[in-house]
């Protein structure tokens, strides 16, 4: 039982290139998440996904798009990254909606020069 | 819309004594408040969590209490140790959104 999974674990960008970040989780979990945490501003919730084939949008969705097309996994797009896209993104996952803990991966650092 | 606010952004303490990290949230809604704790490097982890029907929770070292009309938790840690030492997330869930909204974390630091 590997928990949550992300590659890769670390990524270097050009500004205008693109890339696609995998999250994959063994614990039948419905729920997925994408976060990216920056110096001084904690966790930032970029989309999210309650079922297989279906996503949401969080607090910071803008520059991403997401898609969930298996119930183990959730993809996250930077269709042109930016500087301000240089992050470390957290993959999360939960079994039941709002009250159950959210389990997460190891991280992805990724830096667009 | 959502928000929850964490004080203090750094904190220090000599190793044996008590830490105390204080989040104050929007929503009256909200009614599962989770603390992660996250070394340098890592991946945030579950140290303690609390649901709304309940005010206080221990787990030996480290409590949290929740004040639902003054709408702020605490995160309490009892005879700090240097390996208490990282940076600590409160959070609130939005009932019905499936959401997690953090606050901006606070470093802690145990000086031996």
């Amino acid at each position: 039982n590997a928990g949550v999974t992300q590659t890769p674990k670390f990524r270097v960008l050009k500004t205008g290139q693109s890339m696609t970040l995998l999250c994959a989780q063994d614990m039948n979990h419905e729920y997925m998440y994408w976060y990216r945490q920056d110096p001084g501003m904690g966790l930032r919730l970029i989309h999210y996904s309650v079922g297989e084939g279906t996503t949401a949008k969080g607090e910071v969705p803008d520059g991403y798009n997401v898609s969930r097309l298996k119930k183990q996994n959730f993809l996250l797009g930077l269709e042109s990254a930016a500087p301000s896209q240089t992050s470390v993104y957290f993959c999360a996952s939960s079994y039941i909606q709002d009250t159950d803990t959210q389990y997460f991966g190891p991280g992805t650092r990724l830096t667009v020069l | 819309g959502e928000n929850v606010e964490q004080h203090p952004s750094t904190l220090s303490v000599q190793e044996g004594d008590s830490a105390v990290i204080k989040c104050t949230y929007s929503d009256s809604a909200s009614n599962y408040f989770p603390w992660y704790k996250q070394e340098l490097g890592k991946r945030p982890q579950l140290i303690i969590d609390i649901r709304s029907n309940v005010g206080e929770k221990k787990d030996q070292r480290i409590a949290v209490t929740l004040n639902k009309t003054a709408k702020h938790f605490s995160l309490h840690i009892t005879e700090t140790q240097p390996e208490d030492s990282a940076v600590y997330f409160c959070a609130a869930s939005w009932r019905g959104t499936g959401k997690l909204i953090f606050g901006q974390g606070t470093t802690l630091q145990v000086k031996p």
